[in-house]
């Protein structure tokens, strides 16, 4: 079965600091990897989707299929990046998504 | 952009009861939704796959019986817990798909189920 692990449960870093925060997922097949984002009080919203090969308020991610990565960087935090950031899998074929546990991004002035 | 609308976003009920949680696609047409679970600090669970017009899919340990899902139009899909406990206590999150050339999961804003 297809696993997606996130080993970081908290990120502090201050403002200014490059941000990585990690993915890894398991699965036997081509998986597609996204990251989901939750600011406080606000729903789960999409940040960004490996296919796409797109920067989104300055993250990128690749994937890594020898060391099955995806994790997620940005050079430069900026305080309103604070949030939860969920890693997800989604298999060949099937839109439901596996998510990781999430990690709590705090960045500090 | 496409939002999907969650209601209630929270209910306290009391064990035995049953409550009905509902999920609307509001600017689009969402032929497949999705059930989510998720507990204090933990990851979302996928419960079951719901489609328009036919039979919910469920996940591996989610019991059909008790979270019965009703998807009976392109815009509307609810989730019924029925016989309800306090270890039903959680959030509950329901997402849709659009479909299209650039497929996306838009995902409603939660309810908070709390079982007394």
């Amino acid at each position: 079965a297809q696993r997606v692990t996130q080993p970081e449960k908290l990120l502090s870093v201050f403002k200014g600091a490059p941000v990585e925060l990690k993915c890894n997922y398991s699965y036997s097949g081509s998986p597609e990897l996204f990251w989901y984002v939750q600011y406080s009080r606000q729903r789960l919203q999409l940040l960004l989707r490996h296919i796409s090969r797109e920067s989104i308020k300055g993250f990128t991610a690749d994937l890594n299929k020898g060391e099955t990565s995806f994790h997620l960087k940005k050079p430069f935090a900026q305080e309103e990046d604070s949030a939860m950031y969920y890693c997800a899998l989604s298999e060949q074929g099937r839109r439901a998504l596996t998510f990781g546990s999430g990690t709590r991004l705090q960045v500090q002035p | 952009g496409a939002v999907v609308s969650q209601h209630p976003s929270w209910v306290i009920c009391k064990s035995g009861t049953s409550v009905k949680i509902e999920c609307r696609s509001l600017d689009f047409q969402a032929t497949t939704m999705f059930w989510y679970r998720q507990f204090p600090k933990q990851s979302l669970m996928l419960m079951a796959t719901s489609n328009e017009g036919s039979k919910a899919t469920y996940e591996q340990g989610v019991e059909k019986d008790k979270f019965l899902i009703n998807h009976a139009s392109l815009t509307l899909s609810t989730l019924t817990v029925t016989s309800a406990h306090p270890e039903d206590s959680s959030f509950y999150i329901c997402s849709a798909t659009r479909q299209g050339r650039n497929e996306k999961l838009f995902f409603g804003s939660g309810t908070q189920l709390s079982v007394l």
